[in-house]
């Protein structure tokens, strides 16, 4: 079953531009992390929060994590167009590997 | 070697052919993971090893699919009698420990099944 879902499915924005994605998700999590993925291919781990945490940074990234709503958002600030990807949300709930949940992404599109 | 090597980097079979995908995670992790990715969607789980413990299969689809991990690195993916529901690209990750965080994955095979 879906756990983790991004909303928008598909965002495109000027180069300079803040891009914004959400993701919500239905149980209790241990960890929420954010992947990169270009051209289809192998996912690179981005950044994590963990359940205990509200907001995080990592150079242009910015997480948020509200787990009284369930849903996390992910601020990619002053966007390049190398940023053009889709971002997944993945939530970690524990009991081994199941427990590691994607969702369908969101695919960004930096206009130059 | 530096990350996680995955190949063939694509392989087109006949339907009804078997298949093996092979993936060489990152010297010293642990867990290794198999995913598979439809065209424009999420990651789907299919089977985990940890070290030397019996795999988790939990996600194989059916029982075409196998896997196996040998002295705890390469692991290989194999496809029975394939169908055209199988083209996908198929992704492994490795990590260190039993904390399913941060996955380093591979670049993928993309299969297709004629």
């Amino acid at each position: 079953s879906q756990q983790g879902e991004e909303d928008p499915q598909a965002l495109s924005i000027q180069e300079g531009e803040n891009a914004t994605m959400n993701c919500s998700y239905k149980t209790s999590i241990n960890n929420l992390q954010w992947y990169r993925q270009n051209s289809g291919r192998g996912l690179v781990h981005l950044i994590l929060i963990r359940s205990n945490e509200r907001e995080k940074h990592s150079g242009r990234l910015r997480v948020t994590l509200d787990t009284s709503k369930k849903s996390s958002s992910l601020l990619i600030t002053a966007s390049r167009a190398a940023d053009t990807a889709s971002y997944f949300c993945a939530t970690e709930t524990g009991g081994g590997a199941d427990g590691l949940t994607f969702g369908k992404g969101t695919h960004l599109i930096i206009q130059p | 070697g530096a990350g996680v090597s995955q190949s063939p980097s694509n392989k087109v079979t006949e339907k009804g052919k078997d298949v093996e995908l092979r993936c060489d995670p990152i010297s010293g992790h642990t867990a290794l993971y198999w995913y598979r990715q439809s065209l424009g969607q999420g990651l789907e789980f299919l089977i985990y090893f940890q070290g030397n413990s019996a795999p988790d299969k939990s996600g194989l689809p059916s029982d075409r699919f196998s896997a196996e991990r040998t002295g705890g690195s390469v692991s290989t993916l194999t496809i029975q009698r394939t169908q055209q529901e199988d083209s996908a690209v198929y992704l492994c990750a490795s990590t260190q420990g039993w904390s399913n965080e941060k996955l380093f994955f591979g670049s993928g095979t993309q299969l297709s099944v004629l």
